[in-house]
């Protein structure tokens, strides 16, 4: 199984709901990430996970609160978001990056990623 | 923050011809990886060249890096309507962990 799946696939929701995106692998990857993108830009990293611990918080409105409870899953809360919080938010997973020996942070993995939920703020 | 700058942001070509897309990007790296993206869908990794090859191949892909220019080329020979897609180079920036920093894209039309 090589999937990564997100639910929901489209969403739509006022500026006082709460709601939450999830995102779930069974690769075996212990570094699982949250993404946002825009129409016609790259995506941005938002969140890392590696082993169930958040690594890196790109400083991501408190609004967007995401949770790993385990190895599989990933969740983002979203709460009071704004209409420009609208775009595709993608989930990916991967093997953790380690050093190469040499000292130095790398070797890098691949990214796999899901489907992406299409989030619509009104 | 963008690490890195592809060009051309948008390629138009007749299938069976070849597409060539760049990428630069500004800080020592790690490696470099190509992925695509279908419009509204996720991204598919397609090839990781490591910081000391040069080239390398897969398929109908033939990525080339340049470490002393910090730039990429991803090359797609014989090109199908299939592949029509977004191109984005993607670079982990030395000491940066699991921060893998994507560029702005090259939006690929394949004309049959």
């Amino acid at each position: 199984d090589t999937e990564v799946t997100q639910t929901p696939k489209h969403l739509v929701m006022g500026m006082t709901n709460k709601k939450s995106l999830k995102c779930e692998q069974h690769m075996g990857h212990r570094a699982m990430y949250w993404y946002k993108q825009k129409a016609k830009k790259p995506p941005e990293l938002m969140f890392v996970y590696s082993y169930e611990k958040l690594s890196i918080n790109e400083s991501v409105p408190s609004r967007f609160s995401p949770e790993c409870p385990n190895s599989s899953l990933l969740n983002l809360h979203l709460h009071a978001l704004q209409p420009e919080d609208s775009a595709l938010y993608l989930c990916a997973s991967s093997h953790p990056f380690r050093f190469d020996g040499t000292g130095r942070y790398g070797t890098n993995e691949k990214l796999f990623f899901g489907s992406g939920t299409q989030l619509s703020v009104l | 923050s963008q690490q890195g700058e592809e060009d051309p942001q948008a390629l138009s070509i007749q299938e069976g011809e070849n597409a060539t897309m760049n990428c630069s990007y500004k800080t020592s790296i790690n490696n470099l990886q190509w992925y695509r993206q279908n419009s509204g869908r996720g991204l598919v990794h397609l090839i990781l060249i490591r910081s000391n090859e040069r080239e390398k191949h897969s398929g109908r892909l033939r990525v080339t890096l340049d470490t002393s220019k910090k730039s990429s080329s991803l090359l797609i020979t014989a090109s199908r309507a299939a592949d029509t897609a977004s191109y984005f180079c993607a670079t982990d920036a030395n000491n940066a962990g699991n921060m893998l920093t994507f560029g702005g894209g090259t939006r690929l039309m394949v004309k049959p």
